[in-house]
Parts: C-alpha cells; sequence; structure tokens
C-alpha cells in the first residue's frame, strides 16, 4: 500500500536555485494539497487541487507552483529559493472535501534553504 | 494569524493527569476533524466531528465539536506518555469548501 508518495525526503538548496518536491498518490483520489511545517507549528495550506487540470491558491503560495497534469501526480515547484522557504513540506490527498474524508500524507520532504 | 487557532500551543504534564485542547475560529466548519503528528511523520487522522454540539469518545479522548460549529476541544484522560505528540485540528469551511485549513497545533509532552 504505497498511498501518498513524496521525494525528495531531505534536501538543501543555494538561495537563487529550484527544485521540484514530487508527490503521488495510488488511491485515485481527486483532492490533493500541498502544506508547509514549520518547526513545532500547524500545517499552512501552499496550494490545491480538486482534479487534474484544477489547482487554486492556498493561504500562502507565494514563491510555488504547481501543476495537475494526472490524478496521481501533483508536483510543487520552487522557483528562486529564498531562506523564507525553509522547512518541511508535506503532500497530501483525500477522496473528496466532504467533512467525514480522511486527509492522507504522505512523510514530508524537509527543505533547507541556505 | 491561523483560521484555526489551538490553545494551548504547548503542555507539559505528568503521566495521569488530565487535560483539554482547545480549537477555536471566527469561521463556520462543516465539520472538523482532530490529527496526531509524530515526529519526522505526516498527520494521522484520530476522529471527525460534523454535526454542532457532538460529542465522539475515543478510548481516553474526548472530542467535541461547538453548537455554532466554530469551535472544537479535545480532552485527554489520564495521559500516558505514549499520547506525546503533535495534535492538530483540521477542516473545510462552510464558504470554501474545497480548501482544507489546519489549526496552529498544540504539542503534548507526557512524562512517566
Amino acid at each position: 500500500n504505497a498511498g501518498v508518495t513524496q521525494t525528495p525526503k531531505f534536501r538543501i538548496l543555494k538561495i537563487g536555485q529550484s527544485m521540484t518536491l514530487q508527490c503521488t498518490q495510488d488511491m485515485n483520489h481527486n483532492y490533493m494539497y500541498w502544506y508547509r511545517q514549520d518547526p513545532g507549528m500547524g500545517l499552512k495550506l501552499i496550494y490545491y487541487s480538486v482534479g487534474a487540470g484544477i489547482t487554486d491558491k492556498g493561504e500562502v503560495p507565494n514563491g510555488y507552483n504547481v501543476s495537475r497534469s494526472t490524478t496521481e501526480d501533483f508536483p510543487l515547484r520552487l522557483e528562486l529559493a529564498a531562506p523564507s522557504q525553509t522547512s518541511v513540506y508535506f503532500c497530501a490527498s483525500s477522496y473528496s472535501s466532504k467533512g467525514n474524508t480522511e486527509a492522507f500524507f504522505g512523510q514530508g520532504t524537509r527543505l533547507t534553504v541556505v | 494569524t491561523q483560521l484555526l487557532e489551538q490553545s494551548p500551543q504547548f503542555l507539559s504534564i505528568q503521566e495521569g493527569e488530565n487535560l483539554t485542547v482547545y480549537c477555536n475560529s471566527s469561521s463556520v466548519f462543516s465539520s472538523l476533524q482532530w490529527y496526531r503528528q509524530e515526529p519526522g511523520e505526516g498527520p494521522v487522522l484520530l476522529v471527525t466531528v460534523v454535526t454542532g454540539g457532538e460529542v465522539k469518545k475515543l478510548k481516553r479522548l474526548t472530542f467535541q465539536f461547538g453548537d455554532a460549529r466554530k469551535d472544537s476541544s479535545l480532552h485527554i484522560t489520564a495521559a500516558q506518555p505514549g499520547d506525546t505528540g503533535l495534535y492538530l485540528c483540521a477542516g473545510h469551511t462552510l464558504y470554501n469548501f474545497n480548501k482544507f485549513y489546519f489549526g496552529s497545533g498544540t504539542k503534548l509532552n507526557v512524562k512517566p
């Protein structure tokens, strides 16, 4: 049971570099989300998608981009990395947005920008 | 500021004590969920409360959804070291069903 898979698990970037965080799910979920979590804090929504070809901004979208070309994949792109983007990034998916639907999470990507 | 504010932010207690964690918002939620997160892992769902005033029990954990559906609480009876972790509330608001918001988190440490 793969569930939600994120790669890489760890990454160190230099300021100004770019990278793509990969996220794939094998549960045929329509809804996918990207969050960032700073140490000891809650999760802040970066972007979300309600299905292939549809994405929208969350609470903290600046500095990030996403695409959703397939149901399975939801990559997060950082174009010009900044120290403020040092964080742990979580991808999640759910079957629907109805309240009693569980969100499943990947293991996270720990990103450090130096 | 976050849409869902949790209190307290940190809680350190002795094994056997009781505790309550609060999750508050100025927005109405269609439902609220509680997750628990271990270090280095993603959050895992504990419970979902859907109806205003609803109370759900999960062994020593009791969850309540406020009547106005703007707040929720998590009460743990006789806490154990295995309860240690980060507790997060989360939900969808009524005005934007598709966004899934998380609370600011409560870090619980239960000392043996």
